[in-house]
């Protein structure tokens, strides 16, 4: 089955440190992405990729980083300089160019310990 | 003004009923459309794509109105599983930074 698999579900990261979030998509798709949503909120944008070792920062990317070396991954750290890291983090991939759909990972929850 | 704007709810309605709400957008050039169904403490699942004047999908109606910028979500013989919160996506290019969400809106259908 063709999808976006998002791991871990669950996740602690204690103080000071930094975390990966892992994304991996085998629907062939050029764009990847990455959003947090907070409770009540709607989804904001970390960072994108529309293509292979290039990305862009998105609106909230403090305290985060991402690489794109291979089309399927697209893993997200969130570093210790993120102060308040506590959501629900979303992958997202699309086939690219204009005005495409984005289709989403079943989602990894994060919480500070 | 947010870009995107939807009335977060709670809608709660019987079961049967037909339930619309809309979702109002400030971008006048914006082209793509775009409903997206979330359950609690899951992804949202794209649930429609709104290109011209609207489309339908069985029960699922979506509508565009250009002249006031504003889309709908018709949901006829609602189901209990239709109860989650609706999001409106609002493409305005072919960056990713034109992908605007909006909150929300909830919907609740009791038996």
């Amino acid at each position: 089955d063709g999808g976006i698999t998002q791991s871990p579900k669950y996740l602690f990261r204690k103080e000071g440190q930094n975390v990966t979030l892992s994304c991996e998509q085998n629907l062939n798709h050029d764009a990847m992405y990455w959003y947090r949503q907070d409770p009540g909120q709607g989804l904001r944008l970390i960072y994108y990729s529309q293509i292979v070792n290039d990305f862009q920062k998105g609106d909230i990317a403090e305290g985060y980083s991402v690489s794109r070396e291979k089309k399927e991954s697209f893993p997200l750290t969130v570093t210790s300089a993120q102060k308040n890291p506590t959501a629900f983090y979303l992958c997202a991939s699309s086939i690219g160019g204009d005005y495409q759909p984005q289709h989403f990972g079943d989602g990894t929850r994060l919480s500070i310990l | 003004r947010k870009e995107v704007e939807q009335d977060p709810g709670p809608f709660n309605v019987p079961e049967g009923a037909t339930v619309a709400f809309n979702c109002t957008y400030s971008n006048s050039a914006s082209q793509s459309f775009f409903w997206y169904r979330q359950d609690c403490r899951k992804e949202p699942k794209l649930l429609m794509s709104v290109y011209s004047s609207g489309n339908e999908d069985g029960r699922f109606t979506a509508q565009l109105n250009r002249a006031s910028q504003y889309i709908s979500l018709l949901i006829r013989d609602s189901k209990l599983s239709d109860s989650a919160t609706y999001l409106c996506v609002v493409n305005n290019g072919s960056s990713a930074s034109k992908i605007i969400f909006g909150s929300g809106t909830r919907l609740s259908i009791r038996p």
